[in-house]
């Protein structure tokens, strides 16, 4: 059974940058069917997708975020990692990674909610 | 960016009951169109793809309909487990995938 699981700070400060990391288990990131990605939700709020990787390295990014973000790929580690620069309160939100099956998640991670404050 | 609007936000059955909940596109999005399901405190889970489709291991009780800008999924008979917020999201103006504001479901 495929998991996800998100890892990193859940204390941001204003202005730094954002970085977690998703380790995959249960199956292969190289996979050549599947991006990987990651999407946000503030608390009581609706879904935001950020943006996602193929194992090669390939990225699409939402374009309101992609000034923003930056997502890689080790996969030795079957890993895959996100970072967000220059973060405000706005980007106070609980974090999900998940595979992305075509612009679909059909598995996600349990979520990690990161605070953005001083 | 396609702008997706659920209504209602809030919908109030009792069990047993039908649920039917809306999704609307600014634009067409075809049959790109998913369906989620998320519980308090959980990730969401995929409900439905391809506007229609249910996707693996999804009861035939949840079953969705719609193209272009209007979408609708149903449930035919609400059960205790499926009170939660529903999301649907858009696919088809990648890579700006965007999701509806979420319609909960909540026990009449």
């Amino acid at each position: 059974q495929l998991q996800l699981q998100e890892s990193g700070p859940g204390l941001v400060k204003p202005s730094e940058t954002l970085s977690l990391t998703c380790t995959v288990s249960g199956g292969s990131i190289s996979s050549s069917s599947y991006y990987w990605g990651w999407i946000r939700q503030p608390p009581g709020k609706g879904l935001e997708w950020i943006g996602s990787i193929y194992y090669s390295g390939s990225t699409y990014y939402n374009p309101s975020l992609k000034s923003r973000v930056t997502i890689s790929v080790d996969t030795s580690k079957n890993q895959f990692s996100l970072k967000l620069s220059s973060v405000t309160a706005a980007d106070t939100a609980v974090y999900y990674c998940a595979r992305d099956n075509s612009n679909l998640v059909d598995y996600w991670g349990q979520g990690t909610l990161v605070t953005v404050s001083s | 960016e396609i702008v997706m609007t659920q209504s209602p936000a809030t919908l109030s059955v009792s069990p047993g009951e039908r649920a039917t909940l809306s999704c609307r596109a600014s634009q067409s999005v075809s049959s790109n169109l998913a369906w989620y399901q998320q519980k308090p405190g959980q990730a969401p889970r995929l409900l439905i793809y391809g506007a229609s489709t249910r996707a693996t291991g999804i009861p035939a009780r949840f079953s969705g309909s719609g193209s272009g800008t209007e979408f609708t999924l149903t449930i035919s008979s609400l059960q205790s487990e499926d009170f939660a917020v529903y999301y649907c999201q858009q696919y088809n103006n990648w890579p700006a995938l965007t999701f509806g504001g979420g319609t909960k479901v909540e026990i009449k």
